[in-house]
């Protein structure tokens, strides 16, 4: 099993749609969470971090947490064409001592 | 603030040569990484320096890949000699350190191996 896996798409979703991005992580010991967003040729950049279980809202992003079954969520409300890119789940290990990150999903927008 | 500072952007090499990459962390970040991406994947992370020491590099093929922080500061990673499949973006990245704090990555070096 892999230490964090995504589901590598590609999404797609019309434009103003929510787009739902799912990731699931194998060390119970992580306690937080990171979305990265990276465009084509471009480094990853953070967008949302999450450390409890629930719900967290930073605009248009929802990021979802629930550490009994291991998964965290990304929600994008309002999809743009310019949300089109790949997303990174990163998870640190127990510990800190080093963040895996998943393959990424893929997601397009279409307008 | 200055981000993650990462040189050169672009490298092309012949298998069996050596490169090397530098890399200049967010000032006041104890913690750096080195993490390959190769095309279609996540970022795999080849090494992480908390100041000078490294905290792990178990992922670094270490009979070729060779890495090191000075000072706490910067940090250079080297390949020799190359190989086809090292044909990557090398991206270093930095952060105050802890389980907490989230990694700002540099631009990347992307590798082409002939």
């Amino acid at each position: 099993q892999k230490e964090v896996e995504q589901n590598s798409g590609p999404l797609s979703v019309p434009e103003g749609a929510i787009a739902s991005l799912n990731c699931t992580y194998s060390d119970r010991g992580s306690q937080s969470f990171f979305w990265y967003r990276q465009y084509s040729g471009k480094s990853p950049e953070l967008i949302m971090s999450i450390y409890s279980n629930g719900d967290k809202e930073d605009g248009r992003f929802t990021a979802q947490l629930n550490k009994a079954s291991q998964y965290v969520s990304l929600l994008i409300r309002d999809s743009q064409p310019s949300d089109s890119a790949t997303y990174l789940c990163a998870a640190p290990n127990t510990g800190g001592f080093k963040t895996i990150f998943g393959a990424g999903t893929r997601l397009f927008v279409k307008a | 603030e200055a981000g993650v500072a990462q040189s050169p952007r672009y490298k092309i090499i012949e298998k069996r040569q050596s490169v090397a990459f530098w890399c200049n962390p967010i000032s006041g970040h104890a913690t750096l990484y080195w993490y390959q991406q190769i095309l279609g994947q996540g970022p795999k992370l080849l090494i992480q320096f908390q100041n000078n020491g490294v905290v792990d590099d178990s992922q670094l093929p270490k009979d070729r890949f060779s890495a090191e922080r000075l000072k706490g500061v910067d940090s250079t990673l080297k390949i020799q000699p190359a190989k086809l499949e090292d044909s990557a973006v090398y991206l270093c990245a930095s952060s105050l350190g802890g389980e907490y704090t989230e990694a700002f990555f540099g631009q990347g070096t992307r590798l082409t191996v002939v």
